[in-house]
């Protein structure tokens, strides 16, 4: 069974432009969820998503946004960059509502 | 609010040797616990999880944990460590409850493997 994939894996941007990550969960899995990974401030929760609907959302202004599809993929958006979004962001996914399956991630520079 | 404390920013261990990465949590009930682990330039591969029941549990690689409720505890151990298993290691806290499908995550524990 195929993990959850993430693209792109890289990108660099530059400040005050947009932009949008993508997300296909384990086939099967319904909710997914995204994290930010930085070193500064660790794994911090984003958003999660189930059967189109949010959720929950972590601690983010509103230039982080996102959305599920029907078939349960998802995507993230972040507007206006700002170099602090210089991250890892992770995609993971969850059959069960607790049992939890990251991607590998997607590498986001803001220069 | 739950929470996660890694104390051991970075740990240094000889090949073959035992190992224990440490974990505390805080939550208010008996919550889901979990162990990451995370290669350089990866993502996490969950190594292993606590709902319930046995106290002990085993997860993949030859890792394990136990659970401790009077300590809130989730301590990681491996009895032989591999040149592989250098990486950063994250424990998580999770509450029990369909909804509320987010993870808390400690700092991580940075492991290096000396030969």
């Amino acid at each position: 069974k195929a993990g959850v994939t993430q693209t792109p894996r890289y990108l660099i941007k530059t400040r005050g432009q947009q932009v949008t990550l993508s997300c296909s969960p384990i086939s099967g899995h319904r909710s997914v969820s995204w994290y930010q990974q930085t070193p500064g401030q660790g794994l911090q929760f984003l958003f999660e998503y189930f059967s189109e609907t949010q959720r929950n959302k972590g601690n983010f202004p509103g230039r982080f946004s996102g959305r599920q599809f029907s078939n349960s993929r998802s995507e993230m958006n972040v507007s206006t960059l700002e170099l602090g979004d210089s991250a890892l962001y992770l995609c993971a996914s969850s059959a069960d509502g607790y049992t939890i399956y990251f991607g590998e991630g997607s590498w986001l520079t803001v220069v | 609010a739950q929470s996660v404390t890694q104390p051991d920013i970075h740990i240094t261990v000889s090949e073959g040797a035992s190992l224990e990465l440490r974990c505390n949590y805080s939550y208010g009930a008996t919550p889901y616990l979990f162990w990451y682990v995370q290669s350089p330039g990866q993502g996490l591969q969950l190594l292993l999880k606590y709902f319930s029941g046995d106290t002990l549990v085993q997860g993949i690689k030859g890792f394990e944990a136990e659970f401790k409720r009077s300590q809130s505890s989730f301590n990681l151990r491996k009895p032989s460590v591999h040149w592989s298993d250098a990486a950063e290691y994250f424990c998580a806290v999770g509450a029990p409850y369909f909804g509320n499908e987010k993870l808390t995550f400690g700092t991580g524990t940075r492991l290096t493997i000396i030969p």
